[in-house]
């Protein structure tokens, strides 16, 4: 079965440097992987996916994402966060009949 | 476009008490998802439905927990009677296709059993 590794617990920046959330997953073929933010008491709002295609996808709120297949990753990118950025980041990797996420980054951002 | 609605939006019970949550998708979503996010831990997946059909339920404990979308849009979860260790955020999701394509997440429902 997939899973999905976010080695990370809680990361920490200052506002207007640079952001990268690692995720490493475990699937038998090519994955759907996912990026999700939640802030507190809210559900879940999708960043960015990758299906096929381009490795390096963009998504919403500045953040990017590339696909390395040789390491089973799929890290996140900033690359100049905004204090809005704080929040909970999971990585999932699907397909959606059978989605697995990550345990999630908190990520606080610094003044 | 109105999002996945559900509610209530925050439950306090006592342990064999039971409970029951609802979802509303977003109009025009066949599949809905129910998810189990407990403190500190990704979402994981309850129960999933295609129309009114179940599509996998492989990890709901189906000795206390129940789940139905009898006319194919709104759900209900249920639990009963409630252990400590259902304490969790409990969200449901919506998506157009069953494979793939974003899934849109309600605000999710805060229980906790005391």
């Amino acid at each position: 079965a997939q899973s999905v590794t976010q080695p990370d617990i809680h990361i920490t920046v200052s506002e207007g440097a640079s952001l990268e959330l690692r995720c490493n997953y475990s699937y038998g073929a090519t994955p759907y992987l996912f990026w999700y933010v939640q802030s507190p008491g809210q559900g879940l709002q999708l960043l960015l996916k990758y299906f096929s295609g381009d490795t390096l996808v963009q998504g919403i709120k500045g953040f990017e994402a590339e696909f390395k297949r040789s390491q089973s990753s799929f890290n996140l990118r900033k690359p100049s966060v905004h204090w809005s950025d704080a929040a909970e980041y999971f990585c999932a990797v699907g397909p959606n009949n059978d989605m697995r996420f990550g345990a999630g980054t908190r990520l606080t951002v610094k003044p | 476009e109105a999002g996945v609605a559900q509610s209530p939006r925050y439950k306090i019970i006592e342990k064999r008490q039971s409970v029951a949550f609802w979802c509303n998708p977003i109009s025009g979503h066949a599949t809905l998802y129910w998810y189990q996010q407990i403190l500190g831990q990704g979402p994981k997946l309850l129960i999933q439905f295609q129309n009114n059909g179940v599509v996998d339920d492989s990890q709901l404990p189906k000795d206390r927990f129940s789940a139905e979308r009898l006319k194919g849009v709104d759900s209900t979860l249920k639990i009963q009677p409630a252990k400590l260790e259902d304490s969790a955020v409990y969200l449901c999701a919506s998506s157009l296709g069953t494979y793939g394509g974003e899934q849109y997440f309600g605000p999710g429902t805060r229980l906790t059993v005391t």
